[in-house]
């Protein structure tokens, strides 16, 4: 079955600190990893994406680290800032399909 | 709107109650998924739509669970006969065209709640 395991499960990170988030997937023919930020109440927003031929991607204070040998791939959130604090997903799509795998979630708090 | 909307917001039922949950997708977006989620945990696929056709209904968790979508736009989640262990958020997202690194938008999400 296709998985995709996530960790920590909650993080609490100092205001300027990065936050570390990392997934983990068990199949080999996924080919698009999205993070999504979610806020309470809120549906899941895009925040950042990969493709597995490219082993790193940043976009502002958000960067996307891609180990396709270890099939693993994180998320970096770097001056971690209070109005970060949300949960996060990671998610895989298979190739040449539509279905969003998601992790389990990671909560993330930004002690101000 | 612009975004995805979902109607109720918020449902609380009686278990054995039949609810009907609602999606309006992005004007334009062919691709209409519908995710679960259960308090603390993840988003668990239920069913995806291509246009009105539902090619994979393998998420919807028993047969109480039915979806259809009209006009290539709304959806409704049925769930009949609900129980306790349906209570969770569902939530709607929609896309252009469903295809792999297209982005989801999604929905507020319905909050239901059997008692």
């Amino acid at each position: 079955q296709q998985q995709v395991k996530q960790s920590p499960q909650s993080l609490i990170v100092q205001k300027g600190g990065i936050s570390i988030i990392n997934c983990a997937y068990e199949n080999t023919a996924f080919d698009y990893f999205p993070w999504y930020q979610q806020f309470p109440g809120k549906g899941p927003a895009l925040l950042i994406a990969i493709r597995p031929d490219v082993s790193e991607k940043k976009e502002g204070r958000f960067t996307i680290s891609f180990n396709k040998s270890a099939k693993q791939f994180s998320l970096h959130i770097m001056d971690s800032q209070p109005g970060d604090s949300a949960t996060y997903f990671c998610a895989a799509i298979p190739k040449g399909t539509y279905k969003y795998i998601f992790g389990t979630g990671t909560r993330l708090k930004v002690l101000a | 709107g612009a975004g995805v909307s979902q109607s109720p917001s918020n449902k609380v039922t009686e278990k054995g109650k039949d609810v009907e949950l609602r999606c309006d997708p992005i004007s334009g977006h062919t691709a209409l998924y519908w995710y679960r989620q259960s308090l603390g945990q993840g988003l668990e696929f239920l069913i995806y739509f291509q246009g009105n056709s539902a090619p994979d209904k393998s998420g919807l968790p028993s047969d109480r669970f039915s979806a259809e979508r009209t006009g290539g736009s709304v959806s409704t989640l049925t769930i009949q006969r609900t129980q306790q262990e349906d209570s969770a958020v569902y939530l709607c997202a929609s896309s252009y065209q469903g295809f792999p690194n297209t982005e989801a938008f999604f929905g507020q999400g319905t909050r239901l709640t059997v008692v």
